[in-house]
């Protein structure tokens, strides 16, 4: 069975710094997505970003990219110009033919 | 077609009680899952289904919990017998394997149970 594992329960970041998720996964596919989703407090939980693994490039959305190593079946998240707004709990996904996996999430905080 | 919907928000009942759940996807998306979630921990998986057809139900969803989705659409979610256990926000979840959009989950508000 897949399993994602998030080994940051907290993290916290001053604003306008950069910050680092760190996410791994177990899988014996080679065909497969991963994702980091954000749920702030309370509310709707909404993709951030998401990576194919058949590719290669890491994926950038604006101010969030990831860094996917494939063969250490890694999967982090870097936040760069911290906002107050991107305090919220982020999970690490994994999708393969079965479903969505999801890790336990890591808390960022982001000082003003 | 605003996103994934889902009734009620919020739901309190007495234990021992039956709830259901309503689930509203994304109107193109052939398929549709449902997790639980407590405070603090990630979603947890509970079924999910592809059209009409419930192709995976977790080894955690007891014999209290059942799930439909009768014409592919919309789909419910019952516990029978409610305990204080089953308290949890119950969130539902849609994506396609068809060749428009990506492959991520949409997720709706989600359902806050209480049993008291």
């Amino acid at each position: 069975a897949q399993t994602v594992t998030q080994s940051q329960p907290e993290m916290s970041v001053q604003e306008a710094e950069t910050v680092t998720l760190s996410c791994t996964y177990d899988t014996s596919e080679s065909d497969y997505y991963l994702f980091w989703y954000k749920q702030p407090p309370s509310r709707q939980m909404i993709l951030v970003i998401r990576q194919e693994a058949y590719k290669q490039q890491n994926a950038t959305e604006n101010r969030f990219s990831v860094n996917f190593q494939k063969a250490a079946k890694s999967f982090s998240l870097k936040i760069s110009d911290s906002q107050l707004g991107d305090a919220a709990m982020y999970f690490c996904a994994y999708r393969s033919a079965f479903g969505v996996v999801f890790g336990t999430g890591t808390l960022l905080a982001v000082q003003p | 077609d605003t996103g994934v919907s889902q009734d009620p928000r919020h739901k309190i009942t007495k234990r021992g009680q039956n709830v259901t759940f309503r689930c509203d996807p994304i109107s193109e998306h052939n398929r549709l899952y449902w997790y639980r979630q407590t405070l603090g921990q990630g979603p947890e998986f509970l079924t999910y289904f592809q059209n009409e057809a419930q192709l995976e139900k977790s080894r955690l969803l007891s014999d209290r919990f059942s799930a439909e989705r009768p014409k592919g659409s919309f789909s419910t979610l019952e516990i029978q017998r409610t305990e204080q256990g089953d308290s949890a926000m119950y969130l539902c979840a849609s994506s396609s394997t068809l060749g428009t959009g990506g492959p991520e989950a949409f997720f709706g508000q989600g359902t806050r149970l209480t049993v008291v």
